[in-house]
């Protein structure tokens, strides 16, 4: 099972350009998620989905756009990269509900130069 | 203050040692916990869901003490595998979705 796949794994990037991260996950889970790992930060969600064509803001999403056209892919933007956004970003699914399990990425290690 | 605390460490214990972790959240309203574990440069996976009434996987016990807001990970008998970053979960429900990573806390078990 592939369960969560993101791509690219890493990239780099100059000040000002933009790109785009893919998450596809094959789980049929409901929710989505993008976050963000920086040292001594923990993760920090910075926008999540609950749904096909729904998303919502996190903790950091400033800098950020996202869509949730397909139920099975979750995409993060960034228009005007800049060296703060930095970090390793996790995408996680999982299914509706407050104790349930969320199956993560293998991370897109992004540095803005 | 952050919402969810923890020892960053490093953990450094021989094999066979028993090491134990807490962490401290902030906002009474938390509902679901949790013990992610973080292998170098990899994703976060699963360890084990925390319960109230405190539970056992083997070797882990995980416990919840709600009066106090902390929540605990012991480790018996620990293995050179066991060496990850550990990560305090915790979800709440504020009228919205919110789940909250811990910064983590590092073991390295030695031989």
């Amino acid at each position: 099972n592939a369960g969560v796949t993101q791509t690219p794994k890493f990239r780099v990037l100059k000040t000002g350009q933009s790109m785009t991260l893919l998450c596809a996950q094959d789980m049929n889970h409901e929710y989505m998620y993008w976050y963000r790992q920086d040292p001594g930060m923990g993760l920090r969600l910075i926008h999540y989905s609950v749904g096909e064509g729904t998303t919502a803001k996190g903790e950091v999403p400033d800098g950020y756009n996202v869509s949730r056209l397909k139920k099975q892919n979750f995409l993060l933007g960034l228009e005007s990269a800049a060296p703060s956004q930095t970090s390793v970003y996790f995408c996680a699914s999982s299914t509706p509900g407050q104790g349930t399990e969320a199956f993560f990425g293998q991370g897109t290690r992004l540095t803005v130069v | 203050r952050k919402e969810v605390e923890q020892d960053p460490g490093p953990f450094n214990v021989p094999e066979g040692a028993t090491v134990a972790f807490n962490c401290t959240y902030s906002n009474s309203a938390s509902q679901s916990f949790f013990w992610y574990r973080q292998d170098c440069r990899k994703e976060p996976k699963l360890l084990m869901s925390v319960y109230s009434s405190g539970n056992e996987d083997g070797r882990f016990t995980a416990q919840l003490n709600r009066a106090s807001q902390y929540i605990s990970l012991l480790i018996r008998d620990s293995k050179l595998s066991d060496s990850a970053t550990y990560l305090c979960v915790v979800t709440l429900n504020t009228g919205g979705f919110k789940t909250i990573f811990g910064a983590g806390t590092r073991l390295f078990v030695k031989a």
